[in-house]
C-alpha cells in the first residue's frame, strides 16, 4: 500500500530562520501530494498541495515541489514567524483502483515545529 | 469558503451513555470522512460517505455507527465507548471521492472526547 515518511521531529528553529520538513513517499500510480497544518488544539488546515509531476504548491509563504523521480515532496518556508508553530503533515491521496489505499488519504507521522522568538 | 462545522468542540461521556457527533458542509461535497486522532498522532480514517453511501469502513468497532442523512450532514452515534476511544474526532469533506483535483479533503475543528 501507500506510505509516507516524514522527517522527525520536534524541529525546533529561531525566527526569520529558513525551514526545510523533508517527505518521501510511496505509493502506485500518480497520487496527489498534500501538506496539512495543525495548530495547538484545532483541526487540520490545508498548507497546500501538488496533482501531477512537477507541480509547485505554494500557500501562505510555504512551498513544495512534487518529485516524481525523488518521490519526495520537501516543505520549505525561508523565513518562519513564531505563528508557524505547529504540526506538520504530509499526505498523499491513492486514486488507482484496487489495493488497500484506494481512495484514502495517506499522512505520515507529522513533524512539530517549534519557532523561538 | 471551506467550512466544516463540527458540534460539539468538547465531550465528556461515560462508558454507558450515547451521545453523538456531528458534522456539517455547505460546500456541495459529495464526500465526507470521519478520522480519529490520538495526541501526537496522524490522524486515522474510520468511515468514507460517497454521495450519501458508505464506501469505506475501516474496520471500526461497532459502538461507533456513523449515519449520512443528506448530502450537507455527517454524524457519528456512540455507545458503549471504552476508555481508549478518547481521542480528536474529525471530520472532513472533500468535492469528489476520487476525481484528481477535486479529491482535496478539508477538515473540520473536531470534537474531542473523554470517555471515563
Amino acid at each position: 500500500g501507500n506510505s509516507v515518511t516524514q522527517m522527525e521531529g520536534p524541529v525546533t528553529l529561531s525566527e526569520e530562520a529558513f525551514l526545510t520538513i523533508n517527505c518521501t513517499y510511496t505509493a502506485t500510480g500518480y497520487p496527489s501530494l498534500f501538506w496539512y497544518v495543525q495548530y495547538p488544539g484545532e483541526g487540520l488546515q490545508l498548507l497546500l498541495k501538488a496533482t501531477k509531476a512537477d507541480d509547485k504548491g505554494s500557500n501562505k509563504g510555504f512551498e513544495a515541489t512534487y518529485r516524481k523521480e525523488t518521490t519526495s515532496f520537501h516543505l520549505e518556508k525561508g523565513s518562519v514567524q513564531v505563528s508557524d508553530s505547529a504540526v506538520y503533515f504530509c499526505a498523499l491521496f491513492g486514486a488507482n483502483a484496487g489495493g488497500t489505499s484506494y481512495g484514502k488519504l495517506t499522512f505520515g507521522q507529522g513533524t512539530i515545529l517549534t519557532v523561538h522568538p | 469558503d471551506t467550512e466544516v462545522t463540527q458540534t460539539p468542540k468538547h465531550l465528556v461521556m461515560g462508558m454507558t451513555n450515547k451521545k453523538s457527533l456531528k458534522c456539517e458542509q455547505h460546500m456541495g461535497h459529495r464526500a465526507m470522512y470521519w478520522y480519529k486522532q490520538k495526541a501526537k498522532k496522524p490522524p486515522e480514517l474510520m468511515f468514507v460517505y460517497s454521495y450519501e453511501k458508505l464506501s469505506i469502513n475501516e474496520s471500526v468497532p461497532s459502538r461507533f455507527s456513523p449515519e449520512c442523512p443528506n448530502s450537507s450532514l455527517l454524524n457519528l452515534h456512540l455507545h458503549a465507548l471504552q476508555p481508549e476511544d478518547s481521542a480528536l474526532y474529525l471530520c472532513a469533506s472533500s468535492p469528489h471521492p476520487l476525481d484528481r483535483g477535486l479529491e482535496t479533503q478539508y477538515f473540520g475543528p473536531g470534537t474531542r472526547l473523554l470517555v471515563l
